[in-house]
C-alpha cells in the first residue's frame, strides 16, 4: 500500500480554471505538507497542517487554499490558475510536530497550465 | 542569496569512483540537516540525517561543519544506481520547515 498517495498524477488545464489535488496518508502521521517544485527543481514548502490545524503558510497567493478534513488528508485547491503555477506539487507527511526527522513524499502531481 | 546552496552539477563519474558534494547554508541558527535523494521524475526520499559528529551509512558519509556552515556528502565506490539528484536540506531553529537546496545531479557511468 502506498504510504502517501496523491491524485491526479498529471493535470493539464487552461489558465483561469480551478483545480484540486488530493492527498492521503496511511502512516498515522500528525503533520502533512504541500511542497512546490518548479522547473529549476527548487522544492519549496507551501503549507503544513498538524492534526487539521494550519501550522505553516508561506507566502503563497491566496488562490491556493489547502483543506484538511482529517489528519490523514490534505487537499489543495487552486483558483484562477496562472501559467506560473505550472510545477510539480508534492504532498508529504511526518510524525509529530516540530522539525520533521523524516518527510514521506507522495509521488507528485505534475500541473501544466496552458 | 538562497538559504541552502548547492552546485547543480552534473557530476559525471565512473563506476567505483568516490565523489563528494558540498552544500552551504546561510542561517547560522539551523539545527537539523539532511540529505535527500531524488530520482528523475520521482519524489524525494531521505538518504540520511547529518549529525554534528558526522555519520556513515555504508558507502555514504555525511559531515557537518558548523563554523563554515557547510554540509558534505561523500559517496564511495559509486554504483550506476547512485545516479540521481542529491538534495541538501536544513531546518532553521524553532521552525517546522525544511529548506531544500536545488540539488546536485550525479551521473555514474559504466
Amino acid at each position: 500500500d502506498t504510504a502517501v498517495s496523491q491524485t491526479p498524477k498529471y493535470l493539464v488545464t487552461q489558465m483561469g480554471n480551478d483545480k484540486s489535488i488530493k492527498c492521503e496518508q496511511n502512516l498515522g502521521h500528525d503533520t502533512m505538507y504541500w511542497y512546490k517544485q518548479d522547473s529549476k527543481k527548487f522544492l519549496k514548502i507551501m503549507f503544513s497542517y498538524n492534526n487539521k490545524e494550519l501550522i505553516i503558510n508561506e507566502t503563497v497567493p491566496n488562490r491556493f487554499s489547502p483543506k484538511s478534513p482529517d489528519k490523514a488528508h490534505l487537499n489543495l485547491h487552486i483558483n484562477s490558475l496562472e501559467l506560473g503555477d505550472s510545477a510539480v506539487y508534492f504532498c508529504a507527511s511526518s510524525q509529530g510536530l516540530g522539525p520533521p526527522e523524516k518527510l514521506f513524499f507522495g509521488s507528485g502531481t505534475q500541473l501544466s497550465v496552458l | 542569496r538562497k538559504e541552502v546552496e548547492q552546485d547543480p552539477g552534473p557530476f559525471n563519474v565512473p563506476e567505483g569512483a568516490t565523489v563528494a558534494f558540498n552544500c552551504t547554508y546561510s542561517n547560522s541558527a539551523s539545527q537539523s540537516f539532511f540529505w535527500y535523494r531524488q530520482d528523475c521524475r520521482k519524489e524525494p526520499k531521505l538518504l540520511m540525517s547529518v549529525y554534528s559528529s558526522g555519520n556513515e551509512d555504508g558507502r555514504f558519509t555525511a559531515q557537518l561543519n558548523r563554523a563554515s556552515q557547510y554540509i558534505s556528502l561523500l559517496i564511495r565506490d559509486s554504483k550506476l544506481s547512485d545516479s540521481a539528484t542529491y538534495l541538501c536540506v536544513a531546518s532553521p531553529y524553532n521552525t517546522d520547515k525544511l529548506i531544500f537546496g536545488t540539488g546536485t545531479r550525479l551521473q555514474v557511468f559504466p
